[in-house]
């Protein structure tokens, strides 16, 4: 398995509820984010939270962080048929290469969510 | 502000021609340029990381001479897949990191909108 698993890979639920994405990672990280992209399109930053957080809000967002468990969930409150998008992770960490560090992002597989209206 | 473009939005291509993408940084200058790959209905996968002024730098399991990238100028990057199969069509994306903010816990990449390349 690869950095970045999400879970579910297919979440559908009804306009009004919450929708909880987890994501789960092997490395150490900098920082870890969430997208969201709709069919076909390119990429909208959602939320960024730091190694060093555990919990970070943006708007109906709710993001957590256990770096314990190597773990994170993207929480959706009161969602709407708007919200009906693929969303990922992606972990920032430092790789190495031919002796040069960078950092690199590495993206999880996606939540397909659907928002019934 | 930090808006990053891709051209063209969709190409067409005959198999065995090269096509060209292009990603700029429209209001920042970025040392940094990334492409990526996206399959439908599957995920980003990183293909390489561009450094203004030198060699990219391939995932493993990506062919250097079939991708090729150049980081010519701070706000420019291409990206030309020779030789192109039916096997690349794909979505084709790019991002770039702001040379100026460079914070590895706050860092955020500016995607672009993405190239699909259909070749036929």
């Amino acid at each position: 398995s690869q950095q970045g698993e999400e879970d579910p890979q297919a979440l559908s639920i009804q306009e009004g509820e919450n929708a909880t994405m987890n994501c789960s990672y092997k490395t150490s990280i900098n920082n870890l984010q969430w997208y969201r992209q709709n069919s076909g399109r390119g990429l909208v930053h959602l939320i960024l939270i730091r190694s060093n957080e555990r919990e970070k809000h943006s708007g109906r967002l709710r993001v957590t962080l256990d770096t314990s468990k190597k773990s994170s969930s993207l929480l959706i409150t009161a969602s709407r048929a708007a919200d009906t998008a693929s969303y990922f992770c992606a972990t920032d960490a430092w790789y190495n290469a031919g002796g040069t560090s960078y950092g690199k992002l590495t993206f999880g597989q996606g939540t397909i969510l659907t928002v019934h209206p | 502000g930090a808006v990053v473009s891709q051209h063209p939005s969709w190409v067409i291509c005959k198999s065995g021609t090269s096509v060209k993408i292009e990603c700029r940084s429209l209001d920042f200058q970025a040392t940094t340029m990334f492409w990526y790959r996206q399959f439908p209905k599957q995920s980003l996968m990183l293909m390489a990381t561009s450094n203004e002024g030198s060699k990219a730098t391939y995932e493993q399991g990506v062919e250097k001479d079939k991708f090729l990238i150049n980081h010519a100028s701070l706000t420019l990057s291409t990206l030309t897949v020779t030789s192109a199969h039916p096997e690349d069509s794909s979505f084709y994306i790019c991002s770039a990191r702001d040379r100026w903010v460079f914070n590895p816990f706050t860092d955020t990449q500016y995607f672009g909108p993405g190239t699909r390349l259909t070749v036929l």
